[in-house]
């Protein structure tokens, strides 16, 4: 058990839909990470949160929105996505965003037709 | 060309083979970490390193911080260590933020 949950762990979408995923941690953590995985290619951040506050975000687009309510719970908001957004997200957290050990979620598959 | 670049990008082995698997990198790191995705996605952190040799029962993980290079050997390899193994570095700079391999696909055979 990681400590880092995510669900929904698959998602097929349109490009005119709204979803969400959520990512919820039960490690105490204070930091909050969204990263995407698209075939071939490395892990890319896409969002930090520390202690509630986005503290990076790292040239992403409008149309993927984060939540962040709490230091336990982490939302993206996704709307008109695009083919090429289709990944998986994976979500992350760590006692505070500074240097420390990054425990994942097992992440949430996007398919955008 | 990638800040991380890891070797070999795809890896057979027979069960109870020596693996290596090697990460060279470009930047200034503070820390080093080596994780493991199984296929449908989760990923375990192995190790963080920023210094010599860390070993967790048959992986072990080395670190040349002059050289920029670090490997990820296991010894007497079994099937069930199949999965991508992801080289990612904490930069000096950049508080947690890390920078990824893009991976390494080990296939053990039985």
């Amino acid at each position: 058990e990681t400590g880092v949950t995510q669900t929904p762990r698959h998602l097929v979408m349109g490009m005119t839909n709204k979803k969400s995923l959520k990512c919820e941690q039960h490690l105490g953590h204070n930091a909050m990470y969204w990263y995407k995985q698209s075939a071939k290619k490395p892990l890319e951040l896409m969002f930090v949160y520390n202690f509630k506050e986005q503290t990076e975000n790292n040239s992403v687009p409008s149309r993927f929105s984060p939540e962040c309510p709490n230091s336990s719970h982490l939302f993206l908001h996704l709307h008109t996505l695009q083919p090429e957004d289709s990944a998986l997200y994976l979500c992350a957290s760590s006692q505070t965003s500074s240097y420390n050990e990054q425990f994942f979620g097992p992440g949430t598959r996007l398919t955008v037709l | 060309k990638n800040e991380v670049e890891q070797s070999p990008q795809n890896l057979t082995a027979q069960e109870g083979e020596f693996i290596t698997i090697n990460c060279s990198y470009s930047v200034g790191i503070s820390a080093l970490h080596w994780l493991q995705q199984h296929p449908g996605g989760g990923i375990v952190s192995l190790f963080m390193l920023s210094s010599g040799k860390k070993k967790h029962g048959r992986l072990i993980a080395t670190i040349n911080i002059q050289e920029k290079h670090s490997s990820l050997h296991i010894t007497a390899s079994h099937p069930r260590d199949s999965a991508v193994y992801i080289c990612a570095v904490v930069r000096e700079t950049s508080g947690s933020r890390l920078t990824f391999g893009e991976g390494t696909q080990l296939t053990v055979n039985p």
